[in-house]
Formats: C-alpha cells, structure tokens, sequence
C-alpha cells in the first residue's frame, strides 16, 4: 500500500525568505502526487499535481514542486512567501486503482513571521 | 461554478446517537470522496461512491456508511456515536471517469461528541 511521509511537523520562515516542504511516498509504480494547502476552517485546496511527463511542476499562488524518482520525493517549493501563506500543507498520493483514494501524508503547518 | 457544498458545517450530537452529514459535489462530478481529520490520525480516507455505487472503501467500522443520490449528491451517516468520531469531515468531488483526478473539496462538517 502506498504512503507519505512529510518529515516536518511545523516550519517557520520570514516573509519573502524562500521556502521549502518536504514530502517523501512509497509506492510500487508510478505515483499520483499532489500537494494541497488548508487555512483554519476550510476544507483543502489543490495547488499542483503531478502524473507524468516533466518533473518539475508550476501551480497556483507561485508555487513548485519537483517529483524525484529516486528520492522517492516530491518537495513543493515556492521562492518568495507571503504572510497569506501561512497554513497547513499536505501532500498526498493516488494509487492507479480505478477510483479515488488518496493517502495523505501528516501535514506541515506553515507558520510566516512579519 | 459553485463548489463542493458540505451542511452542517458544525453539528453537536451525544454519545450513542446517529448523524447524517450531506454533500453536494460539483455540478458535473459523479464522484464523491468522504474523509475523516483528526489531530491525531490526520486526513482518513472513509469512502468513495461513482455514480450511485460504492467504489473504494477506507479502513473504518460498519457504523460508517454512505450513499449516492442519482443527482450525485452524497450522504454519510455514522450511528452510535462515539468520542472518537468527533473529528472535521470532509467531502470531495472530482468527475471522476479516470483514476487519480484531482479532488475538490468542501470546507468540512465539524462534529463534536459530548
């Protein structure tokens, strides 16, 4: 069975310092990978997916991630942050069954200092 | 478009009752994903229904269950509720003909048991 490990509980950067989540899967075939981001109270919001095809990834709100096979890694990153971008972000992977069921790793919440 | 649309939003029930939490997907969507956050568990997959029919099935008990409406809509009831069940449940849709699409998600029910 397929899962996901984010190795950072909570991160805190300065606004406008780069930045840079982790997030490592274990899965036999080729992964689905998504990184999905949720504000206090909401439900989660999709920022970039990756199926196939070009490893490096764009998404909404300025963000990246870079799929690595051999890491077994798909570390979103975004150069710039903002204060908005403080939340929890979670990183999730489908497995190529037929159907939706997405493992979600832990969740790194994302703390911006002025 | 309007979005995935969860109601209640929050809900308080007691020990040993029954809830039904709704979910309207995205116009368009026939799949409907159901999930279980808890601060100790994190995002847990419950189940997933396609067109009326329960497809994939998460890891949880019997008192757990859910439907598909033909309009897409889905309700998920848990009976005999117990402390542990309260957690934030989230609904998600996606059109879902292929495996993997990514998934758009309500802001969640809160259900608290006293």
């Amino acid at each position: 069975a397929q899962s996901v490990t984010q190795p950072d509980i909570h991160i805190t950067v300065s606004e406008g310092a780069s930045l840079e989540l982790r997030c490592n899967y274990s899965y036999g075939a080729t992964p689905y990978l998504f990184w999905y981001v949720q504000s206090p109270g909401q439900g989660l919001q999709l920022l970039l997916k990756y199926f196939s095809g070009d490893t490096l990834v764009q998404g909404i709100k300025g963000f990246e991630a870079e799929f690595k096979r051999s890491q077994s890694s798909f570390n979103l990153r975004k150069p710039s942050v903002h204060w908005s971008d403080a939340a929890e972000y979670f990183c999730a992977v489908g497995d190529d069954n037929y159907g939706q069921n997405f493992v979600f790793g832990p969740g790194t919440r994302l703390s911006v200092l002025p | 478009k309007a979005g995935v649309t969860q109601t209640p939003r929050y809900l308080i029930k007691t020990r040993g009752q029954q809830v039904t939490l709704s979910c309207s997907p995205i116009s368009g969507h026939r799949s409907v994903s159901w999930y279980q956050q808890t601060p100790g568990q994190g995002l847990q997959f419950l189940f997933e229904y396609f067109s009326e029919t329960q497809r994939n099935k998460g890891n949880f008990p019997g008192r757990f269950s859910g439907r598909q409406f033909s309009n897409s809509r889905s309700e998920m009831n848990v009976s005999t509720l117990e402390l542990g069940d309260s957690a934030l449940y989230l609904c998600a849709s996606s059109p879902g003909g292929t495996a993997n699409q990514p998934q758009h998600f309500g802001d969640g029910t809160r259900l608290s048991i006293l």
